[in-house]
C-alpha cells in the first residue's frame, strides 16, 4: 500500500525567504508519481509540480521546486521567494500502479511580511 | 475553458434527508474521483470511475452513491445513511501518461447539517 507522510503541520516564513516543507513517502511500486497541490482558502485545490520515479532531474515550476531524494523516499517542496500569496495548505500526493492517488495530511504555510 | 465544475458551493443537508452533490468536466478525461475532507485534514476518496458505467468504492464509501452514466458527470449523493456528513467534497479527474496520473479538482462543495 502506499502512505505519504507531512510531518510539519504548520509553518513559518518570511517574506521573500524560502521554506521547504517536508514529505516523505512509501511505496512497492518500481513507477509512481509524486505531486505537490497548494489549497488556499478558498478551498479548490491547485496543482503545483510532479515528479515521476524514474526522471532524472527535480522537477522546477517557476519558484517551485521538489527536492526528490529516491534513496531517503522524500519529495520535499521548496518555495523560493515566498510571497504573501503563497499562505496556503500544501499536499503532497502520490500515484503508481494500480493504487489511488494518495494524500498527506498536508501542511498549513504562513507567510510573515 | 476546460474544467471541473462543482455545484453547487454551499449545500445545506436536514436529517434523513439525501443529497446530491454535482460535478461536470470538460477535459475529455476518463476517470473522475470524489474526496472527503475534513478541516485540517488530507483528502479521503470516497468513490471513483475509471470509465463511463463503472465505478469502484474508495476508502469511505458507506452513507454515499455514485452513478457514471456520461463521460462527462460524476455526481455524488450524500445518503440519510451518513450520520456524519459535514465536509468540504472535492471532484476530481485525472489524465495518466507515461509519468503517471495527474489529478485535476473542481473548487469544491461545503455540506453542512441543519
Amino acid at each position: 500500500a502506499q502512505k505519504i507522510t507531512q510531518t510539519q503541520p504548520g509553518m513559518f516564513v518570511q517574506e521573500k525567504e524560502a521554506v521547504t516543507l517536508d514529505c516523505t513517502y512509501d511505496t512497492s511500486d518500481p513507477s509512481y508519481g509524486l505531486f505537490w497541490y497548494k489549497q488556499p482558502s478558498s478551498g479548490e485545490m491547485i496543482f503545483l509540480i510532479y515528479q515521476g520515479s524514474y526522471d532524472q532531474q527535480n522537477a522546477t515550476e517557476g519558484r517551485y521546486s521538489l527536492n526528490f531524494q529516491k534513496a531517503r523516499k522524500s519529495a520535499n517542496l521548496v518555495i523560493s521567494a515566498s510571497q504573501l500569496g503563497d499562505s496556503a495548505m500544501y499536499f503532497c500526493a502520490m500515484s503508481g500502479g494500480y493504487q489511488k492517488v494518495t494524500f498527506g495530511t498536508g501542511t498549513k504555510l504562513q507567510v510573515i511580511p | 475553458d476546460g474544467g471541473i465544475t462543482q455545484s453547487p458551493k454551499y449545500l445545506f443537508r436536514k436529517e434523513g434527508q439525501n443529497v446530491t452533490l454535482s460535478c461536470e468536466q470538460n477535459l475529455n478525461h476518463d476517470a473522475m474521483y470524489w474526496y472527503r475532507q475534513d478541516p485540517g485534514q488530507g483528502l479521503r476518496l470516497i468513490y471513483y470511475s475509471q470509465i463511463v458505467n463503472d465505478f469502484q468504492k474508495g476508502d469511505i464509501a458507506e452513507g454515499y452513491s455514485v452513478s457514471r452514466e456520461k463521460k462527462e458527470s460524476f455526481p455524488l449523493t450524500v445518503t440519510s445513511d451518513q450520520k456524519n456528513p459535514t465536509a468540504f467534497y472535492l471532484c476530481a479527474s485525472s489524465i495518466k501518461d507515461r509519468r503517471g496520473e495527474k489529478l485535476f479538482f473542481g473548487s469544491g462543495t461545503q455540506l453542512s447539517v441543519l
